[in-house]
């Protein structure tokens, strides 16, 4: 059974930028969320969608969006980078978020 | 107040010890509690999870919940040097609907070395 798989592995953006990132979720589950991962703050949740519909936000500026299509597979968007942005951004995905989540390897996002 | 506060750390333990590690979380509506493990430059594991009061068990690991203390903790027994990571408290609130709207709350997580 695959895992949840993240593209790309590896990023670098420079400043004002955008950038979109991609999770493709383990078959059968409907429920993505975002999470984004820095030394200083730890893992902070972004974003959830279900069934293409987003059903729960974090604490993070406008510049960050994201998306869900039919297939349940996810994107992220950062537009107008910023330094700070700079992370692992972490996409998990359930088939029913209260039996947990399943990460994926992550996206390393470097903002230059 | 943090929502999910983990002991300080980082915590050293020798090979064949118990490592206990432990998780406080401040929202009475948590329903689901979680301990992932991630080893240095991967991502988070799923290790545990527990949703009820008591002990869950799973080989070497053992998940307690005391949702009145608001209190949750994981021991690993036999600990071995290929435990050491940094471990991960999660909790999740369903709304009054019973649905979990996908958010981990994530303490900052506690690094357990084991030596040899």
């Amino acid at each position: 059974k695959a895992g949840v798989t993240q593209t790309p592995r590896y990023l670098i953006k420079t400043r004002g930028q955008q950038v979109t990132l991609s999770c493709s979720p383990i078959s059968g589950h409907r429920s993505v969320s975002w999470y984004q991962q820095t030394p200083g703050q730890g893992l902070q949740f972004l974003f959830e969608y279900f069934s293409e519909t987003q059903r729960n936000k974090g604490n993070f500026p406008g510049r960050f969006s994201g998306r869900q299509f039919s297939n349940s597979r996810s994107e992220m968007n950062v537009s107008t980078l910023e330094l700070g942005d700079s992370a692992l951004y972490l996409c998990a995905s359930s088939f029913s978020g209260s039996l947990g989540y399943t990460f994926g390897s992550g996206t390393r996002l470097t903002v230059v | 107040q943090k929502e999910v506060e983990q002991n300080s750390g980082p915590l050293s333990v020798p090979e064949g010890a118990i490592a206990s590690l432990n998780c406080t979380y401040s929202d009475r509506g948590s329903q689901s509690f979680f301990w992932y493990r991630q080893y240095s430059g991967k991502s988070p594991e799923l290790i545990m999870s527990i949703y009820s009061n008591g002990d869950k068990e799973d080989g070497r690991f053992t998940a307690q919940l005391n949702k009145a203390s608001q209190y949750v903790s994981l021991l690993i027994r036999d600990s071995q040097p290929s435990d050491s990571a940094t471990y991960l408290c999660a909790v999740t609130t369903s709304n009054a609907g019973g649905t979990s709207y996908g958010k981990l709350t994530f303490g900052q997580g506690t690094i357990l070395t084991v030596h040899p």
